[in-house]
């Protein structure tokens, strides 16, 4: 299994402020990485697919970078309703396998 | 606007059978670029993918499951289900269904999970 690792854990920051989570992957995965947004109690949202394509509708302040084994996932000036926890995916084999999540809290 | 929604019972005995179907409104479930997937959620930790579904009935599996899943579609009710046998405490977790979309990029094609059902606690307790 490719296993995927985040960081930072866990981060607190302010609105307005730029964030960047990093997720790495055990073996090469190409572009196949996905993000998602999760609010406490809620289902976790597609942000970013395929690395770098932004999913219709998320706001263009997400942004997603990278290839091979690192990726990262930015989000330029937080707004409110970004303090979440967000997860990378790898899409490139079976199983399909997730980060271990990233919370963002307000500062 | 497609939406998924989960159903079944919340609450299961130590070795019985966990068994929770996804309805599918907004859409069709024949969808030929789409697969149909469950994944979970233990509390306070993160995303586990159990397995996926084509309308066609063929079935993809994580091999950490495979021996207590199943996954079944009904296209007549726009429905797949999920059962995982022999259940222990340690597959308490909120379930979710979703759909596993692709986009195409020239030769390569990208998966993705996108939308998701809201999710339903599945507790594994005598």
């Amino acid at each position: 299994d490719i296993q995927m690792t985040q960081s930072p854990s866990s981060l607190s920051a302010s609105v307005g402020d730029r964030v960047t989570i990093t997720c790495r992957a055990s073996q090469s995965i190409s572009g196949y990485l996905n993000w998602y947004q999760q609010k406490p109690g809620k289902a976790p949202k597609l942000l970013i697919y395929a690395a770098s394509s932004l999913q219709s509708g998320v706001p263009s302040r997400f942004s997603g970078g990278g290839s091979g084994t690192d990726f990262t996932l930015t989000i330029s000036s937080l707004q409110p309703e970004d303090f979440a926890t967000y997860y990378c995916q790898q899409s490139y084999s079976t199983p399909w396998t997730f980060g271990q999540g990233t919370k963002v809290e307000i500062k | 606007q497609l939406q998924l929604q989960e159903s079944g019972p919340g609450l299961v005995k130590p070795s019985e059978t966990l068994s929770l179907t996804c309805t599918v409104s907004g859409g069709s479930i024949s969808s030929s670029n789409y697969y149909w997937g469950w994944i979970r959620q233990p509390p306070g930790m993160g995303l586990e993918w159990i397995g996926s579904i084509y309308y066609s009935g063929s079935t993809y599996y994580n091999p950490s499951l495979k021996s207590r899943v199943t996954i079944s579609v009904d296209t007549s009710k726009n429905q797949f289900s999920l059962k995982l046998i022999s259940v222990t405490a340690a597959d308490t977790a909120v379930y979710y269904c979703a759909r596993r979309g692709s986009t195409i990029f020239g030769v390569v094609v990208r998966y993705w999970f996108d939308p998701w059902g809201q999710g339903t606690l599945v507790t594994v307790s005598s």
